[in-house]
């Protein structure tokens, strides 16, 4: 079965900072990997996705993220973190099957960025 | 601009009443979802369906039905609402493909149950 882990239920850098969110799955397919964000009081959007075309993704908002089968991770990162970044993030694993995009979340991230 | 809708933004039931949480969405997606989003556990799915009059059952499908009548309409039902399912719920939607296509979420309806 498919599950996804993120290290770290909450994470706090200064603006300017790097962000670092982790991300480990289990899968015994090659995976489809998602990382979405939740902003207060809105619905989850899609940061990147890793469809097996390039390990190293990038994403909107300067984010990116880079897929290391070997360490089972898909961490994501921004060389420098802005207040508009404070928001809950979510690592999210797809096997493909049927094509249903059925997406296993991880338990997510709240990334607070303070001055 | 794409949108999935959900009828209710801030829902109050008391214990036992049937409870209708509804989602449309207009961009024509074969497949749509229905998650419940808690802290700590992050968004677990309750059912999907790929098709009209289609469902699937997600990881914690107890206590929940689904209807999908029309493709851009997915209800889900609290058959007899309980307080353990006060929750955040989260409706998605997204084209049918490879595996690997994008959901779009609704902004989500926060449900408690007295």
């Amino acid at each position: 079965a498919q599950s996804v882990t993120q290290l770290g239920s909450h994470v706090s850098v200064s603006e300017g900072a790097l962000v670092l969110l982790r991300c480990n799955y289990s899968s015994s397919v090659p995976p489809y990997l998602f990382w979405y964000v939740q902003y207060p009081n809105q619905g989850l959007q899609l940061l990147l996705k890793y469809t097996s075309a390039a390990t190293l993704v990038k994403g909107i908002n300067g984010f990116e993220a880079e897929f290391k089968k070997s360490e089972t991770s898909f961490h994501l990162t921004k060389p420098s973190a802005h207040m508009s970044d404070a928001a809950e993030y979510f690592c999210a694993v797809s096997d493909g099957t049927g094509g249903y995009n059925k997406l296993i979340f991880g338990a997510g991230t709240r990334l607070a960025v303070h001055p | 601009d794409v949108k999935v809708t959900q009828s209710s933004r801030y829902l109050v039931k008391r214990t036992g009443e049937k409870v209708f949480l509804e989602c449309v969405q207009d961009m024509d997606h074969e497949n749509m979802f229905w998650y419940r989003q808690d802290p700590g556990l992050g968004l677990r799915l309750i059912y999907f369906s790929y098709d009209v009059k289609m469902k699937e059952k997600g990881d914690i499908p107890e206590g929940y039905s689904v209807s999908r009548e029309k493709k851009e309409r997915f209800s889900l039902i609290l058959e007899s609402a309980s307080t353990n399912q006060t929750s955040m719920y989260l409706c998605a939607s997204s084209f049918s493909g490879q595996g690997n296509e994008k959901l779009f979420f609704g902004s989500g309806t926060q449900l408690s149950v007295l």
